[in-house]
């Protein structure tokens, strides 16, 4: 089972400022990689897969970089509406699927 | 558009069953493989099952494998998740979701079904 560890835990960013996930898998993934956001009381949304490909409808303020066992969701300037709840996927080597603990961004 | 209604959830007993439904429309169904997802009150979003596009293929969770069954039916563009043996590590909000065209990430997903299992 692929283990993937999603830092920091609680990351706190001002509005307008540069926020910087980190995903990291414990063996190569490849470019197999989704992120998603979630939002209190709502379901995830897919935003980033194939590690860099932005979902239909994503703001162009998220990227996402890296391949093999390490990962970055970039969001390049924070809005209020992104504050939420980010997890990284893998879906490389399965079953089973595998989620990061995810990364909550919050209001500093 | 593409949407996904689950139901069925509710309150069972420990040992108890539940039966989770969801239905899906906006797209071809029988093409695309679909998944449930859970997550747990608090806690992270935990896999726990994938069905090919034409049912015949299905994959588990260690946590639900021979408790749970993942089934379909694309006449009526609905999935099922037959839950048996239930647990109070099942409690969660279960998600239904449609998977990507040929990789197995989440593009759409449900709103959930809150599954409780508490005596």
């Amino acid at each position: 089972e692929i283990l993937m560890t999603q830092s920091p835990a609680t990351l706190s960013v001002s509005p307008g400022e540069r926020a910087t996930l980190s995903c990291r898998a414990s063996q190569s993934v490849s470019s197999d990689l989704a992120w998603y956001q979630q939002k209190p009381g709502q379901a995830p949304r897919l935003l980033i897969y194939g590690a860099s490909t932005r979902a239909t409808d994503i703001s162009a303020r998220f990227s996402g970089s890296g391949s093999g066992t390490e990962f970055t969701l970039t969001i390049s300037s924070l809005q209020s509406e992104d504050f939420a709840v980010y997890y990284c996927q893998q879906y490389n080597n399965w079953p089973p699927l595998t989620f990061g603990g995810g990364t909550k961004v919050e209001i500093k | 558009e593409v949407q996904l209604l689950e139901s069925g959830g509710g309150l069972a007993q420990p040992g108890g069953s539940l039966r989770l439904s969801c239905a899906a429309s906006g797209f071809t169904f029988s093409s695309y493989a679909m998944s449930w997802v859970r997550q747990a009150p608090g806690k992270g979003l935990e896999w726990v099952s994938t069905i090919s596009g034409s049912g015949v293929t299905t994959y588990y969770a260690d946590s639900v494998k021979g408790r749970f069954t993942f089934s379909r039916d694309n006449s009526k563009n609905t999935l099922y998740l037959q839950m048996n043996s239930l647990r109070a590590e099942d409690t969660a909000v279960y998600y239904c979701a449609k998977d990507g065209a040929y990789d197995h990430f989440f593009q759409h997903w449900g709103q959930g079904t809150l599954v409780t299992v508490s005596s």
